[in-house]
């Protein structure tokens, strides 16, 4: 069980173009969803924490109208990234968690590149 | 915010040698530490955690153990395989946040 799916799983776009990578629990409802970002041989940086139905939370120094997060659903959750360009070019990891838990259930994360 | 220290950053151990990581946090109110094992290109995968009201939990060759007053929970990883190679994150959690340690490169050497 507490199976997160992530789509895609790569992509590569054009800068300036918008990408829109979608996390959705599988077999569960997540009450939380987070968003991760890693850079190569670095550490997960937590981007932005969204509840179901309400507007996502960001962390310091994430620009929130650069990367747009709905939580349309207690299943699904997608990060657009607009206008994107080379910088934004990372590893985009999903997570999930339920009501009160501790833990965090985590997608299998979409490769960026941005050309 | 949560100051998370890992050390060290690169761990290089003989199979069958035990290996040893230490997280350091400094967010009195976190109560959640859990360990991740992460290889290239991989989601990170929760070998071990441990809650605030425990001082140690063992799976089988690897173990938690955790000091809330000194702050500090540490990782334990005995008769070490080569397939325990990978990056190892510790995660502090407070307000159900992770807040990532920087990560430790282990290499296990046949």
């Amino acid at each position: 069980g507490a199976v997160v799916s992530q789509h895609p799983s790569w992509v590569i776009c054009k800068s300036g173009t918008s990408v829109k990578i979608e996390c959705r629990s599988l077999d569960f409802q997540a009450t939380t969803m987070f968003w991760y970002r890693q850079f190569p041989k670095q550490s997960l940086m937590l981007m932005a924490t969204s509840n179901e139905g309400s507007k996502a939370t960001y962390e310091q120094g994430v620009e929130k109208d650069k990367f747009l997060i709905n939580h349309a659903s207690l299943t699904l959750s997608t990060l657009t990234v607009t206008s994107a360009h080379p910088e934004d070019s990372s590893f985009y990891i999903c997570s999930a968690s339920l009501l009160a838990a501790y833990e965090q259930y985590f997608g299998p994360g979409t490769r960026l590149t941005v050309t | 915010g949560e100051n998370v220290e890992q050390h060290p950053s690169t761990l290089s151990v003989q199979e069958g040698d035990s290996a040893v990581i230490k997280c350091t946090y400094s967010d009195s109110a976190s109560n959640y530490f859990p360990w991740y094992k992460q290889e290239l290109g991989k989601r990170p995968q929760l070998i071990i955690d441990i809650r605030s009201n425990v001082g140690e939990k063992k799976d089988q060759r690897i173990a938690v153990t955790l000091n809330k007053t000194a702050k500090h929970f540490s990782l334990h990883i005995t008769e070490t395989q080569p397939e325990d190679s990978a990056v190892y994150f510790c995660a502090p959690s407070s307000w159900g946040k992770l807040q990532f340690g920087a990560g430790t490169q282990v290499v296990v050497t046949p």
